[in-house]
């Protein structure tokens, strides 16, 4: 019964590849999130959608897209991926912009 | 000035001990706080929220806020090996669109 679910758990893949990892939350909350986290454990937001509407898009490159096909599901593609792409992406949501984040437990991307 | 200031540690303590997390942010609009627990290679879980001034206390763990020094700090008592893992100070501004943003974590050792 995981509330955040992210898939893959691990992906490795080389430089100039494209990529996707899936989110889902069956918390039935409005606000979903991908952070990264670096070699350095810092954790910084990406993106944020509000009920399908991208309301925070931090300066990320625009190799980084992020889709919500519905409030429940917050995929991101990356687009040529380049060795500086590695890192922990972790999906999360919270009930409302302002509420606690849930975080899924991750995805560890490894670029070659 | 980073945003939001820890120190990285490790703070070593003995089991049975208080354990004192500090947390110092920069932006005084700030409005709610949270520490979060991070467990390496797992996923930020949330240990506590604060959004007034003074003590906040749930079991072990007491959260204290003062706005007007700009710092929030987590008090673990009776400190367990298993509260060992790296403690996430996470600040929001009010309108921000909770964009929650991250210290870089103290890593907490409790020794037997």
């Amino acid at each position: 019964d995981t509330a955040v679910s992210q898939t893959p758990k691990y992906l490795v893949t080389q430089m100039g590849n494209d990529k996707s990892i899936k989110c889902e939350q069956n918390l039935g909350h409005d606000t979903m999130y991908w952070y990264k986290q670096d070699s350095k454990k810092f954790l910084k937001i990406m993106f944020s959608y509000n009920n399908k509407e991208l309301i925070i898009n931090e300066t990320v490159p625009n190799r980084f897209s992020p889709k919500s096909p519905d409030k429940a599901h917050l995929n991101l593609h990356i687009n040529s991926l380049e060795l500086g792409d590695s890192a922990v992406y972790f999906c999360a949501s919270s009930q409302s912009i302002n509420s606690p984040l849930h975080f899924g437990n991750g995805t560890r991307l490894t670029v070659t | 000035q980073k945003e939001v200031e820890q120190n990285s540690g490790p703070l070593s303590v003995p089991e049975g001990a208080i354990a004192s997390l500090n947390c110092t942010y920069s932006d005084r609009g700030s409005q709610s706080f949270f520490w979060y627990r991070q467990y390496s290679g797992k996923s930020p879980e949330l240990i506590m929220s604060i959004y007034s001034n003074g003590d906040k206390e749930d079991g072990r763990f007491t959260a204290q806020l003062n706005k007007a020094s700009q710092y929030v700090s987590l008090l673990i008592r009776d400190s367990q090996p298993s509260d060992s893992a790296t403690y996430l100070c996470a600040v929001n501004r009010e309108g921000g669109g909770n964009k929650l943003t991250f210290g870089t974590g103290t890593q907490l050792k409790v020794e037997l």
